[in-house]
């Protein structure tokens, strides 16, 4: 267990619905990632907030948004939902510790449109 | 954009035998990280190399890094079952973590 929770675990919706998933870091850990993983694509990195803040955009969709509340809690909104977009999502913290930059991913939420 | 270029892809072995995966990455982070993924579950750490020359061994994984030729290598000694798996490298730079295509590592009995 990587002290990473995400939620729900599953999803099961229809295109062009909107839906949210929620990610806690571990505790301590201010920064928050989210990656999409699909069997074509692999794992592409979308965003990284860290503190609230977003720090960094990476593959992400305009039909995604994400956002950090103050008790470091993030959600990643995924609207307009397309067959595509049926996929794993990952959220990860990251160390402060030995390990700089180490992240630690939660279990995923698995994401399917139909 | 940087690029991280794992090989093979797919490796199917036979147990107690010896194998590297390779993950050559196009940037001058001296930062390499090595996850494992089961089918279905999310990424577990594995290794983390900071600096040239790092080497890292748990078990029968090994991995080491040389940032001069870009290349980090993930060795397994003694293959046993337990280790089939998804192997991915990442690369640190400029705030974003980069990840190879994976390895999907099969071994068998």
């Amino acid at each position: 267990d990587s002290g990473v929770t995400q939620t729900p675990k599953h999803l099961i919706t229809a295109t062009g619905q909107r839906v949210t998933l929620r990610c806690s870091p571990r505790s301590g850990d201010l920064s928050v990632y989210w990656y999409q993983q699909s069997l074509d694509q692999g794992l592409q990195f979308l965003i990284q907030y860290y503190n609230g803040e977003e720090r960094a955009k990476g593959n992400i969709l305009e039909r995604f948004s994400a956002q950090q509340f103050p008790d470091l809690h993030s959600e990643l909104n995924l609207s307009s939902l397309e067959l595509g977009d049926s996929a794993l999502y990952f959220c990860a913290s990251r160390s402060r510790g030995q390990a700089p930059n180490e992240q630690f991913f939660g279990p995923g939420t698995r994401l399917t449109v139909l | 954009e940087l690029k991280v270029e794992q090989n093979p892809l797919f490796l199917s072995m036979q147990e107690g035998k010896n194998y590297t995966i390779y993950c050559n990455y196009s940037t001058t982070s001296d930062r390499l990280y090595w996850y494992r993924q089961d089918p279905g579950k999310s990424l577990e750490s594995l290794f983390v190399l900071l600096s040239n020359g790092a080497v890292k061994q748990e078990g029968r994984l090994m991995a080491s890094l040389d940032t001069k030729a870009r290349l980090s290598t993930l060795h397994i000694t003694a293959a046993v079952h337990d280790l089939s798996a998804t192997y991915f490298c990442a690369v640190w730079d400029f705030n974003k973590f980069y990840f190879g295509s994976g390895t999907k590592l099969n071994v068998k009995p």
